[in-house]
């Protein structure tokens, strides 16, 4: 089974500031997606941004970026110029075509975003 | 266009009840799946569907059944409620693929005491 590991359970970032969420996953596979959710108070999930294992290019998505590293098997979010609305739990997750493609998620992180 | 919808939001049983926590979906996605969200945790993966009149167990499937009758909805029955039950409840939905995002309901917080 595929295991996803976020090895920072809390984080806090001033308004503005940039912060880096870790994420590190195992699979034996080459043809995987990778994915971050964020969980704001409400519970709802959304998501953040995604990234396919064949390409080297790292995702972006306006002030959220990842750094891929497929050798290292390594996933981390930039968060840039954080806002108040970014204070969220941020679940890390792996997908391929097992289970109907479900998600393997991590343990989350929970960020906070301070004036 | 509502996405996935779950109901009830909140429920409190006791031990040894039976409750189903039911899910609906209009984006006409074959894939659906329920997980679990315990504290301090992430999802897990309880039952999945690829489409109507198939299931199959995820990874945390005891204590719970599903069914598939339509497209639509993707009921989850707790049968003999029990603490360990507490949690979380979430439903998603999907078109299936690598590439396609699924989509989750609000959840239903479930306390079983």
């Amino acid at each position: 089974a595929q295991t996803v590991t976020q090895s920072q359970p809390e984080m806090s970032v001033q308004e503005a500031e940039t912060v880096t969420l870790s994420c590190t996953y195992d699979t034996s596979e080459n043809n995987y997606y990778l994915f971050w959710y964020k969980q704001p108070p409400s519970r709802q999930m959304i998501l953040v941004i995604r990234q396919e294992a064949y390409k080297q290019q790292n995702a972006t998505e306006n002030r959220f970026s990842v750094n891929f590293q497929k050798a290292a098997k390594s996933f981390s979010l930039k968060i840039s110029d954080s806002q108040l609305g970014d204070t969220a739990m941020y679940f890390c997750a792996f997908k391929n075509s097992n289970s109907g493609y479900a998600l393997n998620f991590g343990k989350g992180t929970s960020l906070l975003v301070t004036p | 266009n509502a996405g996935v919808t779950q109901t009830p939001k909140f429920r409190i049983l006791k031990i040894g009840q039976s409750m189903t926590l039911q899910c609906t979906q209009d984006m006409n996605h074959n894939y659906m799946y329920w997980y679990r969200q315990d504290p301090g945790m992430g999802l897990k993966l309880i039952y999945y569907s690829v489409g109507a009149g198939i299931t199959d167990k995820g990874e945390v499937p005891n204590g719970y059944n599903v069914s598939r009758s339509t497209t639509e909805d993707f009921p989850l029955r707790l049968e003999l409620a029990a603490p360990s039950q507490t949690s979380v409840y979430f439903c998603a939905s999907a078109s299936g693929g690598l590439y396609n995002e699924q989509f989750f309901g609000p959840g239903t917080r479930l306390t079983v005491l």
